[in-house]
C-alpha cells in the first residue's frame, strides 16, 4: 500500500461546481498535512495546511478525519484558474520528519 | 527576495555524462531538499539537509551527491548520468524540519539522459 494515496482523476467540472478530493495516508503517527497546488510543467505551491479541527481558506476547506486516516480538500464556486494537480503531502515523522507526497489529484474545470 | 532559484531549466545528457544542478535560496532557510517528480508518482526526496555542513538520504539517493557548504546553496551532482535519471528535478527549502513550515520550490529542472 503506498503511503500516501490520491485519485488521480481528471476530475472535470464545469464552472461554479463543488468538488472535493480525498487522501489516504497509511501511517497513523503522521502529524502534519498539507495540500500543494501544481500547474502544468511548474512547481508546486502550498495552498493549504489541514489542520485536526478543519480549516478554510476562502473558497478551499480541508478536513482531517484521522480515524479513518484521511485528509479531503473541498473548493467551492470553482473557477477556470483552479485547473491544476493537487498534491496530499503528509509530514512522515516515520522518515525523519521528511514530507511524503502524493502522486496528485488533477483537476479541469471547464466554461 | 528572489526566493529559491534553481539551474538550469531545461539539460540534455548523453549517458555517463556528469553534471550539477544548482540551487540557491536566499530566505536563510536551515531545510533544503532536492525531489525528483516522474509521472504516476508522487516527488521523492532524493537528499536532503538540515543545515550548511549536513546532508543525508532522502528515498532515491543512488547515482547523486550533495554537499552543504553554506546555507544559501545546495547543489546536486550526477555522477555518471543513466536513463532512469530522466526526470523533472526540484529544489526546496523552508525554515525547519518540523510543524506547518511552507515548503518553497526552486522552478524545476527537465532532464533527459539518452
Amino acid at each position: 500500500r503506498k503511503e500516501v494515496e490520491q485519485d488521480p482523476g481528471p476530475f472535470n467540472v464545469p464552472e461554479g461546481a463543488t468538488v472535493a478530493f480525498n487522501c489516504t495516508y497509511s501511517n497513523s503517527a503522521s502529524q502534519s498535512f498539507f495540500w500543494y497546488r501544481q500547474d502544468c510543467r511548474k512547481e508546486p505551491k502550498l495552498l493549504m495546511s489541514v489542520y485536526s479541527s478543519g480549516n478554510e481558506d476562502g473558497r478551499f476547506t480541508a478536513q482531517l478525519n484521522r480515524a479513518s486516516q484521511y485528509i479531503s480538500l473541498l473548493i467551492r464556486d470553482s473557477k477556470l484558474s483552479d485547473s491544476a494537480t493537487y498534491l496530499c503531502v503528509v509530514n512522515g515523522f516515520w522518515h525523519g520528519q521528511k514530507l511524503v507526497f502524493g502522486t496528485g489529484t488533477r483537476l479541469l474545470v471547464s466554461p | 527576495n528572489a526566493g529559491v532559484t534553481q539551474t538550469p531549466k531545461f539539460q540534455v545528457l548523453k549517458t555517463g555524462q556528469s553534471m550539477t544542478l544548482q540551487c540557491a535560496q536566499d530566505m536563510n532557510h536551515e531545510y533544503m531538499s532536492w525531489y525528483r517528480q516522474d509521472p504516476g508518482m508522487g516527488l521523492r526526496l532524493i537528499h536532503y539537509s538540515v543545515g550548511a555542513g549536513i546532508t543525508d538520504q532522502g528515498e532515491v539517493p543512488n547515482g547523486y551527491n550533495v554537499s552543504r557548504s553554506t546555507t544559501e546553496d545546495f547543489p546536486l551532482r550526477l555522477l555518471s548520468a543513466a536513463p532512469s535519471q530522466t526526470s523533472v528535478y526540484f529544489c526546496a527549502s523552508r525554515t525547519g524540519p518540523l510543524g506547518n513550515e511552507k515548503l518553497f520550490f526552486g522552478s524545476g529542472t527537465q532532464l533527459s539522459v539518452l
